[in-house]
């Protein structure tokens, strides 16, 4: 049963402090999509890659955040320096990526933040 | 550009009785839609997608949409509640203009009354 797969599942760390990510798309699938849930906010887009480029970062604010893809099977967000407002569940979903059709999003359990 | 819209932000049924879940859509082209399901402390479970093949869907658990172009509408029905049905929802349009981005409804919390 493929499934997404992030680590850490639960982080709590102290304003300032960096944080990283990591997240293991699905064998084969080529987009990798990061997603914030905030109770306020809702479901917002960080980062988008198709085969581990960067498609659109738009959603993220750049002077603290971001994202990578070091190999197919490895994706990493990053905040430095995090601050409480940063506090979040942090999904990564991954697509396979077919040209010319709407990609199917499959989504990992995520990484709850909380920054003090 | 795509757009959607859950009509309700909770919805409280009775265990067995039918679930009904609204989304309607706004699109320039042809969409694509999706229902997603997410329990608590948990990631979002695609329960079934749209894409311009058959108008109703079903999906898994028991739940079925149907994609109705004239209403512009995508409603998640269900015909009997079980308590375990009780999470969020969320309807889906993905962005057809190129980048196939998903665009995410609010978000529908359903309870299940014993």
């Amino acid at each position: 049963d493929a499934r997404v797969t992030q680590t850490p599942r639960d982080k709590v760390t102290e304003m300032g402090q960096e944080v990283t990510m990591r997240c293991q798309p699905i064998l084969g699938h080529n987009t990798v999509f990061w997603y914030r849930q905030t109770m306020m906010q809702g479901l917002e887009l960080l980062a988008y890659f198709r085969n581990r480029a960067p498609l659109d970062d738009s959603g993220m604010p750049k002077d603290r955040f971001s994202a990578e893809m070091p190999d197919a099977t490895l994706a990493t967000l990053k905040i430095q320096p995090s601050e409480p407002r940063d506090s979040a569940v942090y999904f990564c979903a991954s697509g396979v990526g077919l040209a010319g059709v709407a990609d199917t999003q499959y989504f990992g359990p995520g990484t709850r933040l909380t920054v003090l | 550009a795509q757009s959607v819209t859950q009509l309700d932000s909770h919805v409280s049924v009775s265990e067995g009785t039918p679930v009904l879940l609204r989304c309607n859509y706004s699109s320039s082209y042809s969409p694509s839609l999706f229902w997603y399901v997410q329990h608590p402390n948990k990631g979002l479970q695609l329960l079934l997608k749209y894409t311009s093949a058959a108008t109703l869907v079903k999906g898994i658990n028991g739940f079925e949409a149907e994609f109705k172009k004239s209403e512009t509408s995508f409603h998640l029905t269900k015909p009997s509640a079980h308590m375990s049905d009780a999470a969020e929802y969320f309807c889906v349009v993905s962005d057809l203009s190129g980048t196939y981005k998903y665009i995410f409804g609010t978000g529908t919390r359903l309870k299940v009354l014993a």
